[in-house]
Protein backbone atom coordinates (compact mmCIF):
# COMPACT_ATOMS: atom_id res chain seq x y z
CA UNK A 1 0.00 0.00 0.00
CA UNK A 2 1.26 3.68 -0.88
CA UNK A 3 1.83 5.34 2.27
CA UNK A 4 3.86 7.94 4.01
CA UNK A 5 4.55 6.80 7.36
CA UNK A 6 5.44 8.76 10.65
CA UNK A 7 6.49 7.61 14.06
CA UNK A 8 5.83 8.37 16.54
CA UNK A 9 2.39 9.27 16.56
CA UNK A 10 2.25 10.90 20.12
CA UNK A 11 5.17 11.88 22.10
CA UNK A 12 5.58 14.11 24.94
CA UNK A 13 8.64 15.43 26.03
CA UNK A 14 10.55 18.22 28.19
CA UNK A 15 12.05 21.34 27.27
CA UNK A 16 15.85 20.59 25.54
CA UNK A 17 15.43 17.16 25.30
CA UNK A 18 16.64 16.64 21.85
CA UNK A 19 14.41 14.84 19.91
CA UNK A 20 13.61 13.02 15.96
CA UNK A 21 10.51 12.44 14.44
CA UNK A 22 10.44 9.91 11.56
CA UNK A 23 9.15 10.26 8.19
CA UNK A 24 9.57 7.62 5.41
CA UNK A 25 7.32 7.38 2.04
CA UNK A 26 7.81 4.16 -0.49
CA UNK A 27 6.11 5.47 -3.15
CA UNK A 28 9.57 6.61 -4.68
CA UNK A 29 8.87 10.31 -4.62
CA UNK A 30 11.34 12.88 -5.14
CA UNK A 31 9.62 15.35 -2.78
CA UNK A 32 8.73 15.79 0.93
CA UNK A 33 7.93 18.28 3.15
CA UNK A 34 7.36 18.68 6.87
CA UNK A 35 4.24 20.77 8.28
CA UNK A 36 3.26 21.80 11.68
CA UNK A 37 -0.71 22.95 12.24
CA UNK A 38 -1.64 24.61 14.97
CA UNK A 39 -5.16 25.92 16.19
CA UNK A 40 -6.00 29.23 13.60
CA UNK A 41 -3.25 29.18 11.72
CA UNK A 42 -3.73 26.27 9.34
CA UNK A 43 -1.01 24.17 8.10
CA UNK A 44 3.15 26.22 7.70
CA UNK A 45 5.74 24.37 6.01
CA UNK A 46 8.82 23.90 7.76
CA UNK A 47 10.85 22.52 5.25
CA UNK A 48 11.01 20.81 1.93
CA UNK A 49 13.33 18.66 -0.15
CA UNK A 50 13.36 18.30 -3.62
CA UNK A 51 15.97 15.25 -3.66
CA UNK A 52 18.66 13.54 -1.76
CA UNK A 53 20.71 15.82 -0.20
CA UNK A 54 18.59 19.11 -1.47
CA UNK A 55 16.48 20.77 1.31
CA UNK A 56 15.28 24.43 1.80
CA UNK A 57 13.75 26.43 4.74
CA UNK A 58 9.83 26.43 4.44
CA UNK A 59 8.23 29.40 6.28
CA UNK A 60 8.51 28.86 10.12
CA UNK A 61 11.86 26.49 10.07
CA UNK A 62 13.54 28.21 13.33
CA UNK A 63 13.80 25.70 15.80
CA UNK A 64 14.06 22.04 13.46
CA UNK A 65 16.79 20.47 11.27
CA UNK A 66 16.04 17.90 8.55
CA UNK A 67 18.05 15.93 6.43
CA UNK A 68 17.66 13.67 3.45
CA UNK A 69 20.04 10.96 3.28
CA UNK A 70 17.88 8.89 1.37
CA UNK A 71 14.78 9.13 -1.03
CA UNK A 72 12.66 7.56 1.26
CA UNK A 73 13.56 9.12 4.61
CA UNK A 74 12.96 12.87 6.09
CA UNK A 75 13.47 12.85 9.42
CA UNK A 76 12.62 16.57 11.80
CA UNK A 77 15.27 17.21 14.21
CA UNK A 78 14.36 19.34 17.22
CA UNK A 79 17.58 19.41 18.65
CA UNK A 80 16.17 21.46 21.59
CA UNK A 81 12.75 22.06 21.88
CA UNK A 82 10.68 24.55 23.35
CA UNK A 83 7.15 24.76 24.53
CA UNK A 84 6.31 27.03 21.51
CA UNK A 85 7.07 23.93 19.10
CA UNK A 86 4.34 21.98 20.62
CA UNK A 87 2.15 20.90 17.51
CA UNK A 88 0.56 18.65 15.39
CA UNK A 89 2.96 17.96 12.83
CA UNK A 90 2.68 16.45 8.87
CA UNK A 91 5.01 14.56 6.97
CA UNK A 92 4.12 14.84 3.05
CA UNK A 93 5.73 13.42 -0.51
CA UNK A 94 4.48 13.77 -3.96
CA UNK A 95 6.30 12.70 -7.40
CA UNK A 96 4.83 15.27 -9.59
CA UNK A 97 2.65 13.52 -12.13
CA UNK A 98 -0.16 14.64 -14.19
CA UNK A 99 -1.63 15.72 -10.52
CA UNK A 100 1.83 16.63 -8.62
CA UNK A 101 -0.63 15.24 -5.72
CA UNK A 102 0.55 15.40 -2.23
CA UNK A 103 0.69 12.82 0.19
CA UNK A 104 0.33 13.23 3.91
CA UNK A 105 1.20 10.75 6.79
CA UNK A 106 -0.79 10.42 9.62
CA UNK A 107 0.15 13.21 12.02
CA UNK A 108 2.31 13.82 14.44
CA UNK A 109 1.19 15.14 18.33
CA UNK A 110 3.81 16.86 19.92
CA UNK A 111 4.20 18.09 23.68
CA UNK A 112 6.31 20.25 25.17
CA UNK A 113 6.54 20.89 28.95
CA UNK B 1 0.62 34.94 3.65
CA UNK B 2 -2.04 32.00 1.88
CA UNK B 3 -2.86 33.93 -1.50
CA UNK B 4 -6.13 32.53 -0.91
CA UNK B 5 -9.45 33.75 0.82
CA UNK B 6 -12.05 31.48 2.09
CA UNK B 7 -14.94 32.15 4.01
CA UNK B 8 -14.38 30.56 7.44
CA UNK B 9 -17.36 28.30 7.89
CA UNK B 10 -20.46 27.06 5.74
CA UNK B 11 -23.39 24.45 6.33
CA UNK B 12 -24.40 22.36 3.88
CA UNK B 13 -27.89 19.57 3.97
CA UNK B 14 -26.92 16.35 3.07
CA UNK B 15 -27.20 15.05 -0.62
CA UNK B 16 -27.09 18.98 -1.37
CA UNK B 17 -24.00 19.95 -3.62
CA UNK B 18 -22.30 22.23 -1.76
CA UNK B 19 -19.98 25.25 -2.97
CA UNK B 20 -17.18 26.43 -1.40
CA UNK B 21 -15.65 29.90 -2.64
CA UNK B 22 -12.12 30.89 -3.09
CA UNK B 23 -10.61 34.26 -4.00
CA UNK B 24 -7.05 34.25 -5.31
CA UNK B 25 -7.25 37.59 -7.27
CA UNK B 26 -3.14 37.70 -7.36
CA UNK B 27 -2.75 34.60 -8.69
CA UNK B 28 0.14 34.24 -11.63
CA UNK B 29 -0.18 33.09 -14.76
CA UNK B 30 1.43 29.61 -14.27
CA UNK B 31 -0.16 29.20 -11.04
CA UNK B 32 -2.91 26.55 -10.39
CA UNK B 33 -5.61 25.87 -8.22
CA UNK B 34 -5.50 23.14 -5.34
CA UNK B 35 -8.12 22.01 -2.92
CA UNK B 36 -7.34 19.98 -0.47
CA UNK B 37 -9.57 19.04 3.11
CA UNK B 38 -8.51 17.70 6.05
CA UNK B 39 -11.46 15.28 8.14
CA UNK B 40 -10.68 16.00 11.63
CA UNK B 41 -6.78 16.21 12.72
CA UNK B 42 -5.79 13.59 9.07
CA UNK B 43 -3.49 14.14 7.03
CA UNK B 44 -5.20 16.47 4.15
CA UNK B 45 -6.52 14.67 1.23
CA UNK B 46 -6.18 15.90 -2.21
CA UNK B 47 -9.19 16.47 -4.39
CA UNK B 48 -8.67 18.62 -7.39
CA UNK B 49 -6.46 21.18 -9.17
CA UNK B 50 -7.15 23.61 -12.48
CA UNK B 51 -5.25 25.83 -14.02
CA UNK B 52 -7.76 27.36 -16.48
CA UNK B 53 -10.24 25.11 -17.49
CA UNK B 54 -13.03 23.84 -15.43
CA UNK B 55 -12.24 20.16 -13.67
CA UNK B 56 -14.31 17.28 -12.71
CA UNK B 57 -13.51 14.04 -11.18
CA UNK B 58 -15.14 11.49 -8.90
CA UNK B 59 -14.63 13.17 -6.06
CA UNK B 60 -15.64 17.11 -7.36
CA UNK B 61 -15.76 19.66 -9.74
CA UNK B 62 -13.50 23.11 -9.61
CA UNK B 63 -14.92 26.56 -11.54
CA UNK B 64 -12.54 28.80 -12.48
CA UNK B 65 -14.02 32.31 -13.64
CA UNK B 66 -12.16 33.21 -16.47
CA UNK B 67 -10.17 35.82 -15.51
CA UNK B 68 -8.82 33.01 -12.46
CA UNK B 69 -9.13 35.38 -9.61
CA UNK B 70 -11.96 32.92 -8.22
CA UNK B 71 -12.85 29.54 -8.02
CA UNK B 72 -16.02 27.47 -6.55
CA UNK B 73 -15.42 23.71 -5.75
CA UNK B 74 -18.15 21.70 -5.65
CA UNK B 75 -19.24 18.81 -4.15
CA UNK B 76 -22.41 17.53 -6.00
CA UNK B 77 -24.10 15.30 -3.62
CA UNK B 78 -22.63 16.04 -0.26
CA UNK B 79 -22.82 13.46 2.10
CA UNK B 80 -22.22 13.57 6.09
CA UNK B 81 -18.76 12.28 5.23
CA UNK B 82 -17.63 15.27 3.41
CA UNK B 83 -17.95 17.52 7.09
CA UNK B 84 -14.27 18.91 7.19
CA UNK B 85 -11.97 21.60 6.70
CA UNK B 86 -11.52 22.49 2.91
CA UNK B 87 -8.48 24.42 2.03
CA UNK B 88 -7.92 26.15 -1.29
CA UNK B 89 -4.04 26.32 -2.91
CA UNK B 90 -2.36 28.55 -5.20
CA UNK B 91 0.92 27.54 -6.48
CA UNK B 92 2.99 26.49 -9.11
CA UNK B 93 2.35 22.80 -10.63
CA UNK B 94 6.13 21.84 -9.58
CA UNK B 95 6.65 24.65 -6.25
CA UNK B 96 6.42 22.75 -3.54
CA UNK B 97 5.76 25.64 -0.80
CA UNK B 98 2.11 24.87 -0.66
CA UNK B 99 0.44 27.14 1.90
CA UNK B 100 -2.26 26.40 3.88
CA UNK B 101 -4.66 29.44 5.07
CA UNK B 102 -7.11 29.03 7.64
CA UNK B 103 -9.54 27.01 4.95
CA UNK B 104 -13.37 26.87 5.18
CA UNK B 105 -15.35 24.32 7.70
CA UNK B 106 -17.87 22.39 5.92
CA UNK B 107 -20.49 21.10 8.15
CA UNK B 108 -22.83 18.60 6.52
CA UNK B 109 -25.92 18.60 8.34
CA UNK B 110 -28.51 15.29 8.42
Amino acid sequence: EAQVTQNPRYLITVTGKKLTVTCSQNMNHEYMSWYRQDPGLGLRQIYYSMNVEVTDKGDVPEGYKVSRKEKRNFPLILESPSPNQTSLYFCASSGGGSRNEQFFGPGTRLTVL
Amino acid sequence: DAKTTQPPSMDCAEGRAANLPCNHSTISGNEYVYWYRQIHSQGPQYIIHGLKNNETNEMASLIITEDRKSSTLILPHATLRDTAVYYCIVAYFYGQNFVFGPGTRLSVLP
